[in-house]
């Protein structure tokens, strides 16, 4: 079945390094890609999505690509604030399917 | 627009009791979901409803588990006879077209 794999967590940066979040994913036919964001006590927003290949999705200074080639949409941004802290969450949805099937998140800290 | 809203934030309950968990979607939403997130995992989805016909259930909805939209507007889910495993955070998430989705802020319900 669809699956999404991503890095393990937690990741803890220092004020302006660079983050990347690994994400793989196992689908048939060609899903749509997302990253979402949940901050603590919150509920998820959609961070950016890519709905076919070598399409980039970015937001806030985010950006991810998707790749077919290595079925990855890894997460990357070049300079984090500390209020980048949060959970972050890969998701895929197959063109048929009405559903989102999450990964299961990495933890962001970044310190000032 | 004012989000999609979940009432109550978090529901404490004895095991055996019954709980039900509202969500009101975006207004203009025709499409509602119900998702499950237990701790350090990603959401995994529980059941769709377009407009007011529940067109998918997941195999994780016990038939302790009932959810419902009349009128195509806001949506119950109801769990009977809850058991320590059913703590979790219940997500709301809703869309107009099936590609992206807004999620609410959840209920996090703990069964003792």
């Amino acid at each position: 079945g669809d699956s999404v794999t991503q890095m393990e967590g937690p990741v803890t940066l220092s004020e302006e390094a660079f983050l990347t979040i690994n994400c793989t994913y196992t689908a048939t036919g060609y899903p749509s890609l997302f990253w979402y964001v949940q901050y603590p006590g919150e509920g998820l927003q959609l961070l950016l999505k890519a709905t076919k290949a070598d399409d980039k999705g970015s937001n806030k200074g985010f950006e991810a690509t998707y790749r077919k080639e290595t079925t990855s949409f890894h997460l990357e941004k070049g300079s984090v604030q500390v209020s980048d802290s949060a959970v972050y969450f890969c998701a895929l949805k197959p063109g048929s399917a009405r559903q989102l099937t999450f990964g299961s998140g990495t933890q962001l800290t970044v310190l000032p | 627009d004012t989000g999609v809203s979940q009432d109550p934030r978090h529901k404490i309950t004895k095991r055996g009791q019954n709980v039900t968990f509202r969500c009101d979607p975006i207004s203009e939403h025709n499409r509602l979901y119900w998702y499950r997130q237990t701790l350090g995992q990603g959401p995994e989805f529980l059941t769709y409803f377009q407009n007011e016909a529940q067109l998918e259930k997941s195999r994780l909805l016990s038939d302790r588990f009932s959810a419902e939209r009349p009128k195509g507007s806001f949506s119950t889910l109801e769990i009977q006879r809850t058991e320590q495993g059913d703590s979790a955070m219940y997500l709301c998430a809703s869309s107009f077209t099936t590609n992206e989705q807004f999620f609410g802020p959840g209920t996090r319900l703990t069964v003792l």
